[in-house]
């Protein structure tokens, strides 16, 4: 299994609908996860932190799921402007902390 | 209180040139890490940084390559005699501390002609 692997797409909806992502990763005694959201060209930026108990920020929602190793990404109710790539990012294992980028989900809302 | 600042955002090189990558934490970031990213390709880790020491460089080409994180100043990363396979885009990202959040610089274009 890779480090971090997730499905590329691209996922195409129309707004207003619910979509969802997932991210596998092989590093069992990783502690700390995140979304980060890239636009075309752009530099990655936070979406939102992954805690063990789950986390929600507004339309978006985080699940951790330890025993399959994975996380996954909800958006809800989409808009136009949450087209973008979006990066699963976990621990490598072994040695210094160092963040391991998935290769991103692209995300298409359309009108 | 200003972001991670790269610069330039732009850089052309001829090939076998020198090419000189800036960046500077956001203030009271320690930690800067460096990554590469190619067309329709994920971040690739290069490089881990602190103050004045290289903590990780595993991800980074052993040859023509080189970074370092001064007491005082940006970091630079350092590419040597390059070839047209390391035009990329450049991202910097620093933290706070170790297991926290990164924060990125919007990045240097490399572009070898």
């Amino acid at each position: 299994r890779k480090e971090v692997e997730q499905d590329p797409g691209p996922f195409n909806v129309p707004e207003g609908a619910t979509v969802a992502f997932n991210c596998t990763y092989s590093n069992s005694a990783s502690q700390s996860f995140f979304w980060y959201r890239q636009d075309c060209r752009k530099e990655p930026k936070l979406l939102m932190s992954v805690y063990s108990s789950g986390n929600e920020d507004g339309r978006f929602t985080a699940q951790l799921n330890r025993a399959s190793q994975y996380i996954s990404l909800l958006i809800r109710d989409s808009k136009l402007s949450d087209s973008a790539t979006y990066l699963c990012v976990v621990p490598r294992s072994g040695g210094s902390y160092i963040p391991t980028f998935g290769r991103g989900t692209s995300l298409i809302v359309h009108p | 209180n200003a972001g991670v600042m790269q610069n330039p955002r732009h850089l052309v090189r001829r090939r076998g040139q020198e090419a000189r990558l800036r960046c500077s934490p956001m203030k009271g970031h320690s930690h800067v890490y460096w990554y590469r990213q190619l067309p329709e390709e994920g971040l690739k880790f290069m490089v881990y940084l602190q103050k004045e020491n290289i903590i990780d460089e595993s991800g980074m080409p052993k040859e023509r390559f080189s970074a370092e994180f001064p007491k005082e100043g940006p970091s630079i990363l350092r590419i040597q005699q390059v070839v047209r396979g390391d035009s990329a885009a450049y991202f910097c990202a620093s933290s706070p501390g170790s297991e926290k959040t990164l924060f990125f610089g919007s990045g240097t274009q490399l572009s070898v002609l």
